[in-house]
């Protein structure tokens, strides 16, 4: 099916596991997005994508790390998880960057013990 | 800092009338406007986009644009049971990522 995907879908990790979260899209669309949403700060983003090889910061960068081989590929990696980064992490994908639409995917809900 | 408002609600109203979502943003320079909704547990869906100051309408909803007011609104007409969820206001721009509001949680009793 086309589309945007993650996985998983759950995960339930320890402090200082590293944990690797997957986004996959079929629309070739150029931009990816890795937002976190939590009670009382919405949603947060915290690294995106122009195009294969090229990655940037967003609002919330630290402690996590992406990369981008692919066009249709985004992956968000955990590199010693704590439990702050308990949240859930929606990926997204757009034609462009501001003012385009963003099409999301269905989420990963990550817990830290 | 560039910020994004709505309230946060419940904004309930009756299963068959209007609901008037409202956000205002701080960067006169945004460009472009969007609405989503988010049901409990589910991932934001696009519901509509406008840029240009004045109504765009799509089924029941429709949305508003004033670019001197810094305000953008959705409406939603015959409001169902369906409706209720979080609904998210995003501005963004040209080289500009999308900041999003907190949501306003709207309750359509039946």
């Amino acid at each position: 099916d086309a589309g945007i995907t993650q996985s998983p879908r759950y995960k339930i990790t320890e402090t200082g596991r590293q944990v690797t979260l997957m986004c996959h899209q079929t629309w070739s669309h150029s931009y990816m997005f890795w937002y976190r949403q939590d009670l009382g700060h919405g949603l947060r983003l915290i690294y995106y994508s122009a195009a294969a090889d090229i990655t940037d910061k967003g609002e919330v960068p630290d402690g996590y790390v992406v990369s981008r081989s692919k066009t249709e590929n985004f992956p968000l990696t955990l590199e010693s998880a704590t439990r702050s980064q308990t949240s859930v992490y929606f990926c997204a994908s757009s034609p462009g960057q501001g003012l385009y639409e963003q099409y999301f995917g269905p989420g990963t809900r990550l817990t830290v013990t | 800092q560039k910020e994004v408002e709505q309230n946060s609600g419940p904004l309930s109203v009756p299963e068959g009338a209007i609901a008037s979502l409202n956000c205002t943003y701080s960067d006169r320079g945004s460009q472009s406007f969007f609405w989503y909704r988010q049901y409990s547990g589910k991932s934001p869906e696009l519901i509509m986009s406008i840029y240009s100051n004045g109504d765009k309408e799509d089924g029941r909803f429709t949305a508003q644009l004033n670019k001197a007011s810094q305000y953008v609104s959705l409406l939603i007409r015959d409001s169902q049971p369906s409706d209720s969820a979080t609904y998210l206001c995003a501005v963004g721009g040209r080289s500009q990522n999308f900041v999003f509001g907190p949501g306003t949680r709207l309750s359509v009793l039946p």
